[in-house]
């Protein structure tokens, strides 16, 4: 079957500490891109890519960072440097970067910085 | 800047029907998208209108005006299935969506 993987559901993390968030898509899908998902809040663009080895900024990049040297995977790292990291995050991906296509969400990583 | 509004709450009972607004305030619009989330789980696709007028889907439809920058998700035949957070998205360039802040919708016996 198709579909967006991510890994771990939970996960949990000192303070101070950077951690990298799996995403994975077997879609094949061009466009993939990381979402911040706060209590009750809606999503938040964090990074998002429409091709390998290329990737943009979205509306809330500082302190994370992201990688696309596969067209499959679109690793997360939340760095020490992201001042409120506990939260849950969702990987999508789309079929790639015209004015629409539908995005497919993987189940989320919910991240606790202790 | 970008920014969409949705009512936070909405409350109806089973079998009723219910919409929920959509206003935005954007560039480059290309569309309005409508999401599903079931509390913890990944949001799901629902519709996408690209022009005005009404999409149908089933029990679920969707209106857009883009001289009114306006869009509602219309539920038929409400199920308790049906409980669950919406949120309306526009569609921007290369195929960015921004989220509004969700609707959450109570189905009630």
């Amino acid at each position: 079957d198709g579909g967006i993987t991510q890994s771990p559901k939970y996960l949990f993390r000192k303070e101070g500490q950077n951690v990298t968030l799996s995403c994975e898509q077997n879609l094949n899908h061009d466009a993939m891109y990381w979402y911040r998902q706060d209590p009750g809040q809606g999503l938040r663009l964090i990074y998002y890519s429409q091709i390998v080895n290329d990737f943009q900024k979205g509306d809330i990049a500082e302190g994370y960072s992201v990688s696309r040297e596969k067209k499959e995977s679109f690793p997360l790292t939340v760095t020490s440097a992201q001042k409120n990291p506990t939260a849950f995050y969702l990987c999508a991906s789309s079929l790639g970067e015209s004015s629409y296509n539908e995005q497919f969400f993987g189940p989320g990583t919910r991240l606790t910085v202790l | 800047g970008q920014s969409l509004e949705q009512p936070s709450e909405v409350t109806a009972v089973e079998g009723a029907i219910v919409q929920i607004n959509c206003t935005y305030q954007t560039s480059g619009f290309y569309g309005l998208s409508w999401y599903q989330q079931h509390d913890g789980g990944a949001p799901t696709f629902l519709s996408y209108n690209a022009l005005d007028g009404l999409e149908e889907t089933g029990r679920f439809s969707s209106f857009l005006s883009r001289s009114d920058s306006y869009g509602y998700l219309l539920l038929q035949e409400l199920q308790m299935k049906d409980s669950a957070s919406y949120f309306c998205a526009v569609s921007g360039q290369g195929g960015k969506l921004i989220f509004g802040q969700g609707t959450e919708l109570s189905v009630k016996p």
